[in-house]
């Protein structure tokens, strides 16, 4: 049964750093695409980015490219998203997805707020 | 950036029921779109890919067509169980982008 699951997220202030991951199982991770989407609370859905299988090539959305970072550990199975500079607008429930979307884990939610 | 306008934002209806969502994408995606479903308190679930294709495991009920501009998700013999939120993804262009979502209430 394909597994992810996130973890890293809290409450955080404006400007701090925060890692996100993101632990799968259930199918070989070192095959696939991995993805970051993110919901705000008002239930908008963004596209944060992806990363090849290999690690070797990622996409972002313009928006974040300055202060979002996306990376893979593939013997340890886990993606990873490091957020810097974070905003107010940051604050949404992060999902990480196999490819474009194909399965979701369970979302960790990121607040920030002084 | 792609956009993908969708509609209508909720709709009501019943059991048995048949009903239709939208997306319009502000240019040509082809085929690569996929639609999504997501139940109260729950994380998303893919129920179409490449416009047309259901992910594994979904009911026939749910069926996606469309090509180009212009995309449709149409639930056939709606149940209970279909109370969600609706969204559709293109994925043809970088950045992805998501439709605003479709609210489904049951009577």
């Amino acid at each position: 049964e394909v597994q992810l699951v996130e973890s890293g997220g809290g409450l955080v202030q404006p400007g701090a750093s925060l890692k996100l991951s993101c632990v799968a199982s259930g199918f070989t991770f070192s095959d696939y695409w991995m993805s970051w989407v993110r919901q705000t609370p008002g239930k908008t859905m963004e596209w944060i980015g992806d990363i090849k299988y290999d690690g070797s090539y990622t996409n972002y959305a313009p928006s974040l490219k300055n202060r979002f970072t996306i990376s893979r550990d593939n013997a340890k199975s886990t993606l990873y998203l490091q957020m810097s500079n974070v905003r107010s607008e940051d604050t949404a429930t992060y999902y990480c997805t196999i490819t474009k979307g194909a399965y979701w884990g369970q979302g960790t939610l990121v607040t920030v707020s002084s | 950036d792609t956009v993908m306008t969708q509609s209508p934002a909720s709709m009501s209806t019943s059991v048995g029921e048949r009903v239709t969502v939208n997306c319009k994408a502000s240019q040509s995606v082809g085929t690569v779109v996929a639609w999504f479903q997501q139940k109260p308190g729950q994380s998303p679930k893919r129920l179409i890919y490449l416009a047309t294709n259901r992910h594994t495991g979904v009911p026939d009920r749910f069926t996606g067509s469309g090509f180009g501009r212009d995309f449709t998700l149409t639930i056939s013999n709606v149940e209970a169980e279909d109370l969600a939120v609706y969204y559709c993804l293109q994925y043809d262009s970088i950045p992805l982008t998501f439709g605003s979502g479709t609210k489904l209430e049951i009577k």
